[in-house]
């Protein structure tokens, strides 16, 4: 069975600064799919970012890239720039590619909080 | 914004009590899931729907039971509830072309 786990309960981050989420996963799959959710305190999941295995080239969007380390199994989402809404719970997600209609297996979620 | 809408948003009911949560969307995607949030275990599956009346247990399924009789609606029932279903219950719909998988707003289930 596959596994995501965050290490980083919490993190926290001056705005305008940089900051990394870390997230690993345990998988014998070859192709399947990395996401990132943000939870802000409304409770609605939002997708941040999507990466497919097969693809070597890193995901971005706008602000928020991620560090694919297939051999490492490590996903890392960078935020830029952090501003103050993107104070949320995040959280990594796994999906297998090899069946249609897989169900999502997160992490535990990492809370971040954004100091003015 | 994908058209999914949860009901009710909140609940508050006894032990031993039955519930019946409501998922339904206007994406007529084929997949649609259930998943619950708990503090320290992230979302887990309860069940998910791959068509009308085809539906397949989840990684935390005891307990629970579902149905989907029309594409835009899938049903979670709590026969009985417990205290360990004090949860916060997402709905996830999916289309089969794709990976994302896109989310309603959740409802706050309490079990006294």
């Amino acid at each position: 069975a596959q596994t995501v786990t965050q290490s980083q309960p919490e993190m926290s981050v001056q705005e305008a600064e940089t900051v990394t989420l870390s997230c690993t996963y345990d998988t014998s799959e070859s192709d399947y799919y990395l996401f990132w959710y943000k939870q802000p305190p409304s409770r609605q999941m939002i997708l941040v970012i999507r990466q497919e295995a097969y693809k070597q080239q890193n995901a971005t969007e706008n602000r928020f890239s991620v560090n694919f380390q297939k051999a490492a199994k490590s996903f890392s989402l960078k935020i830029s720039d952090s501003q103050l809404g993107d104070a949320a719970m995040y959280f990594c997600a796994y999906r297998s590619g090899e069946t249609s209609g897989s169900r999502l297996t997160f992490g535990e979620g990492t809370q971040l909080t954004v100091n003015p | 914004d994908a058209g999914i809408t949860q009901s009710p948003r909140h609940k508050v009911t006894e032990t031993g009590t039955p519930v019946t949560l409501r998922c339904h969307q206007t994406e007529n995607h084929r997949y649609m899931y259930w998943y619950r949030q708990d503090p320290g275990h992230g979302l887990r599956l309860i069940h998910y729907s791959y068509g009308v009346k085809d539906t397949d247990k989840g990684e935390v399924s005891d307990g629970y039971s579902v149905s989907r009789s029309k594409t835009e609606d899938f049903l979670l029932t709590l026969e009985s509830a417990t205290s360990s279903q004090t949860s916060v219950y997402f709905c996830a719909i999916s289309e089969s072309g794709g990976p994302e998988q896109f989310f309603g707003p959740g409802t706050r289930l309490t079990v006294l």
